[in-house]
C-alpha cells in the first residue's frame, strides 16, 4: 500500500501565475487535510475534506486559495495569483476513517517557490 | 481554542546522551491526542509516538518515552541513547475531535542537533 503521494515535490512560479498541488491519499482513505508550513514554523491546518465536499476550510486564506477532493483522481489545492508570500511547503494527509484513534498519514509535501 | 507550545528552538546533545523535548498545550477537551512527529531534512513527518489522554500511563517506543503531565498541560519527549540518526526538527501536535473535524494543531518545532 503506497503512502499519500504528493506531487510535484517542488514547483517554482512566478508571482501572478497559479500553482496546483496534487495529493493521491493512501489506498481507501476518503478524509484529506492540507497543511502549510511557512519557513522555521510548524505546520498550519488549512482544509479539510471528504470526498466531493469541503468540510473545514477555516485555515485557507479567504482568497485565491481553493481546494477540492473528486470523486475520482487526487484532491487538489488551488493558488490563483502567487505571491512571495505563499512561498511554503505544503503538505497533505489522509486518514480513512474520522476517529481519533485512526492516524492520519502524511505526504512528503511540495515546497512552493515563487520568484 | 487550542494551541501547542514548544519553547526550545534548539536542542544538543551529545551521540549516546539522554535529551528531553518540551511541549505545552492548552485545551479545555476532555477527549485528545498527543503526539511527537519527528521531520529530517526529506522533510517527511514520522510519527514517533503518541499518547491518548485517557491513559495515565506515558507512551514509550524503543528509545523514545514521553512524560505527560495531564493536569499541568506539559508532554515531554525523551530520546535515550541519542543517535547521529535522530538529528531532526520534532514537532509536538495536538489532535481532538474539534466538531468532526480531527485536525492536527502543532508546535512550532525543536531543531534536535546531535554531536559525535
Amino acid at each position: 500500500n503506497a503512502g499519500v503521494m504528493q506531487n510535484p515535490r517542488h514547483l517554482v512560479r512566478r508571482r501572478g501565475q497559479e500553482a496546483r498541488l496534487r495529493c493521491s491519499p493512501m489506498k481507501g482513505h476518503s478524509h484529506v487535510y492540507w497543511y502549510r508550513q511557512l519557513p522555521e514554523e510548524g505546520l498550519k491546518f488549512m482544509v479539510y475534506l471528504q470526498k466531493e465536499n469541503i468540510i473545514d476550510e477555516s485555515g485557507m486564506p479567504k482568497e485565491r486559495f481553493s481546494a477540492e477532493f473528486p470523486k475520482e483522481g487526487p484532491s487538489i489545492l488551488r493558488i490563483q495569483q502567487v505571491v512571495r508570500g505563499d512561498s511554503a511547503a505544503y503538505f497533505c494527509a489522509s486518514s480513512e476513517r474520522q476517529m481519533l484513534n485512526t492516524e492520519a498519514f502524511f505526504g512528503q509535501g511540495t515546497r512552493l517557490t515563487v520568484v | 481554542a487550542q494551541t501547542v507550545t514548544q519553547s526550545q528552538p534548539e536542542m544538543s546533545v551529545q551521540e549516546a546522551e539522554t535529551v528531553t523535548l518540551s511541549c505545552t498545550y492548552d485545551t479545555s477537551e476532555s477527549d485528545y491526542y498527543l503526539f511527537w512527529y519527528k521531520q529530517p531534512p526529506s522533510r517527511q513527518m514520522i510519527l514517533v509516538i503518541r499518547q491518548e489522554a485517557y491513559k495515565q500511563q506515558n507512551a514509550t517506543e524503543n528509545r523514545f518515552s514521553v512524560n505527560f503531565q495531564k493536569a499541568a498541560k506539559s508532554f515531554s519527549l525523551k530520546i535515550s541513547d541519542s543517535q547521529l540518526g535522530d538529528a531532526a526538527m520534532y514537532f509536538c501536535a495536538y489532535r481532538s475531535p474539534d466538531s468532526g473535524t480531527y485536525k492536527y494543531i502543532f508546535g512550532t518545532g525543536t531543531r534536535l542537533k546531535v554531536l559525535a
